[in-house]
């Protein structure tokens, strides 16, 4: 158990539709990664914040959004869903800014 | 820019033989780099991680990786692979912290565990 809890574990949605993932990171983490892994882009980062900020953009389409919250929780949202957008999506944690930590992931299937 | 390339997405092993899994990596900068191991259905745990000091590291569950420069390689190998070894494995390196400490990996590696 890496210390890093995701909310839901399985999602399935239609197209079109607006999701959110939960992420909570280790205790003392400040730093909150999002990470997608599908099969033909492998895993790939998304999004990176720091203490409430955010740090760092990876390939995150338009419309994919994320924050972090006061008490370092962070949320992934997914508006406008496509077939493609299927992956799974993991959520890390640091507090080095080198190892990162990875919760369980959020399988969103979107039909 | 950083990148990590993985020879071979499958690799398939019998029980209690060498497993070697190959990375290669490409960095402007000294790397820091890392083995993940996905297990089906799991997140990433991580294997082992070189950053600075000794080029063999060890890691956990018996795997070990050498870090070489001359030939920006960081390969994994365990001497005598076990059938709860069969996962995916992947290698990454990590951008410096004023670029965002992303992880960058590889397309990832099947390792198959023969009885």
């Amino acid at each position: 158990d890496s210390g890093v809890t995701q909310t839901p574990k399985h999602l399935i949605t239609a197209t079109g539709q607006r999701v959110t993932l939960r992420c909570s990171p280790r205790s003392g983490d400040l730093s909150v990664y999002w990470y997608q892994q599908s099969l033909d882009q492998g895993l790939q980062f998304l999004i990176q914040y720091y203490n409430g900020e955010e740090r760092a953009k990876g390939n995150i389409l338009e419309r994919f959004s994320a924050q972090q919250f006061p008490d370092l929780h962070s949320e992934l949202n997914l508006s406008s869903l496509e077939l493609g957008d299927s992956a799974l999506y993991f959520c890390a944690s640091s507090v080095t800014g080198h190892e990162q930590f990875f919760g369980p992931g959020t399988r969103l299937t979107v039909l | 820019a950083q990148s990590v390339t993985q020879l071979g997405s499958h690799v398939s092993v019998s029980e209690g033989a060498l497993v070697l899994l190959r990375c290669n990596y490409s960095s402007s900068v000294p790397p820091y780099l890392f083995w993940y191991v996905q297990y089906p259905n799991q997140g990433l745990q991580l294997l082992l991680k070189y950053t600075t000091g000794a080029t063999l590291v060890k890691g956990i569950n018996g795997f070990e990786a050498e870090f070489k420069k001359s030939e920006t390689s960081f390969h994994l190998t365990k001497p005598s692979a076990h059938m709860s070894d069969a996962a995916e494995y992947f290698c990454a390196v990590i951008l410096p912290y004023n670029q965002g400490g992303k992880l960058i990996f590889g397309q990832g590696t099947e390792l198959s565990v023969k009885p």
